[in-house]
């Protein structure tokens, strides 16, 4: 069975604190996509890289960095921990031009930030 | 730019009534439309996609969704909820040409009473 796995369920984390947050596809798949999701947000886009070393800013980069150095990890990195980082993270994936497919989703990292 | 708006962020219905979760979208580029669910403590699932063709797209779980082009809308529904419904929903749409991020809208809560 196909899946994205992130590395922890449950983070707590202190303010100031460098987090690193993992997540791993076993497809072979090109894309791969950090969102965060806040209640009544919906789902936001952090970071998304298309291919090893490759990545792209989304929607909210600011006080995050990502790492792709190996075709099927994507690491997401808050530089410096925050309370309104407080969130739900999702990973995902996809093939290169698969819109036809749509993403595979982790099960999220909730992270809460004290 | 591609933008997606819920219309209702819970939806209360009573077990085997029908149901309707409203999405309309904006985009000055041909679109791909997708409903994913989030049932709780889990990662987004694919529920459903629009490509191209027939305007009428259905689930296996007898959900379904009709693209209206003119309204700039995909309304999710289903005839008669069952308890296991009980999830989000997002709507989401992606470009069918270039970068194929996803937009997620800000989903909407579906809770079933029996």
């Amino acid at each position: 069975d196909v899946k994205v796995t992130q590395s922890s369920r449950y983070l707590v984390k202190r303010t100031g604190e460098k987090v690193f947050l993992e997540c791993v596809q076993d497809m072979d798949h090109e894309n791969m996509f950090w969102y965060r999701q806040d209640p009544g947000l919906g789902l936001r886009l952090i970071y998304f890289s298309y291919d090893v070393k490759m990545k792209e800013k989304g929607d909210i980069p600011e006080g995050y960095s990502v790492s792709r150095e190996k075709k099927e990890r994507f690491s997401l990195i808050l530089e410096s921990a925050s309370t309104n980082q407080t969130s739900m993270y999702l990973c995902a994936s996809s093939l290169i031009g698969s819109s036809t497919y749509g993403y595979t989703f982790g099960s999220g990292t909730r992270l809460t930030v004290v | 730019a591609q933008s997606v708006t819920q219309l209702d962020s819970q939806v209360p219905v009573f077990e085997e009534a029908p149901v309707e979760l409203r999405c309309n979208y904006s985009s000055s580029v041909s679109v791909y439309l997708f409903w994913y669910v989030q049932y709780p403590n889990q990662g987004l699932q694919l529920l459903l996609k629009y490509l191209s063709g027939s305007t009428l797209v259905k689930s296996i779980n007898g959900f379904e969704a009709e693209f209206n082009k003119s309204q700039t809308s995909f309304h999710l529904r289903k005839p008669s909820v069952h308890i296991s419904d009980t999830a989000e929903y997002f709507c989401a749409v992606s470009k069918t040409q270039g970068a194929q991020k996803l937009v997620f809208g800000q989903g909407t809560r579906l809770t079933i009473n029996p």
